[in-house]
């Protein structure tokens, strides 16, 4: 079993649409969780932390389930803008993150 | 915060031929400092860590090989590249416990 899954995707969705990713992580003991935003042929950018309560952040929610060992993104209303790769990120007590492959978003008009 | 500088950002070699990717970052000391290759519609592969001056941990076997010359430097190197070394090579480092980790704007190397 991989690190970290991911769904690649694509997700195709409208403008408007709520759409929700999945990662799945296999490191039980894992500490860290985040969500990046990838454009094509950019660097990765932090998007938000995922904390054990759940956090949001305008139009994205970010959630983690321990017990199912998975993190969840939301994303309300869909932006065009929105289109791009999302990876997640898991991070246990080394020093080393593991990133999940991405799952690529779409939002068309 | 800090920021990470990665030059050349497209670089197109021949086969066989030496590579040397710096990375500078700036706005921190003595930072954890990654070496990732991503491939084309690929995800992003752990090359090289380090964690201070001179300490070097690889993940995968290759031709490649990192230095860590000076507190904020970290350079990527071979000395004959090969045609999969292709790829988006990208610098990163923690920002902190809960702030991710930032990258570099990286470097697009095609091998021909």
């Amino acid at each position: 079993r991989k690190e970290v899954e991911q769904d690649p995707g694509p997700f195709n969705v409208p403008e408007g649409a709520t759409v929700a990713f999945n990662c799945t992580y296999s490191n039980s003991a894992s500490q860290s969780f985040f969500w990046y935003r990838q454009d094509c042929r950019k660097e990765p950018k932090l998007l938000m932390s995922v904390y054990s309560s759940g956090n949001e952040d305008g139009r994205f929610t970010a959630q983690l389930n321990r017990a199912s060992q998975y993190i969840s993104l939301l994303i309300r209303d869909s932006k065009l803008s929105d289109s791009a790769t999302y990876l997640c990120v898991v991070k246990g007590g080394s020093y080393i993150p593991t990133f999940g492959r991405g799952t690529s978003l779409i939002v068309h008009p | 915060s800090q920021t990470i500088h990665q030059w050349p950002a497209t670089l197109v070699q021949p086969v066989g031929s030496p590579l040397s990717l710096e990375c500078t970052v700036e706005g921190t000391s003595n930072p954890n400092l990654y070496w990732y290759r991503q491939a084309a519609g690929r995800g992003l592969q752990l090359l090289f860590y380090s964690v201070g001056i001179g300490q070097i941990s690889s993940e995968v076997p290759q031709n490649l090989s990192a230095s860590r010359p000076q507190d904020r430097q970290f350079i990527l190197s071979s000395k004959k590249l090969l045609l999969s070394d292709s790829g988006f090579y990208l610098c990163a480092s923690p920002q902190g416990e809960n702030y991710g980790y930032t990258f570099g704007s990286g470097t697009r190397l095609t091998v021909v």
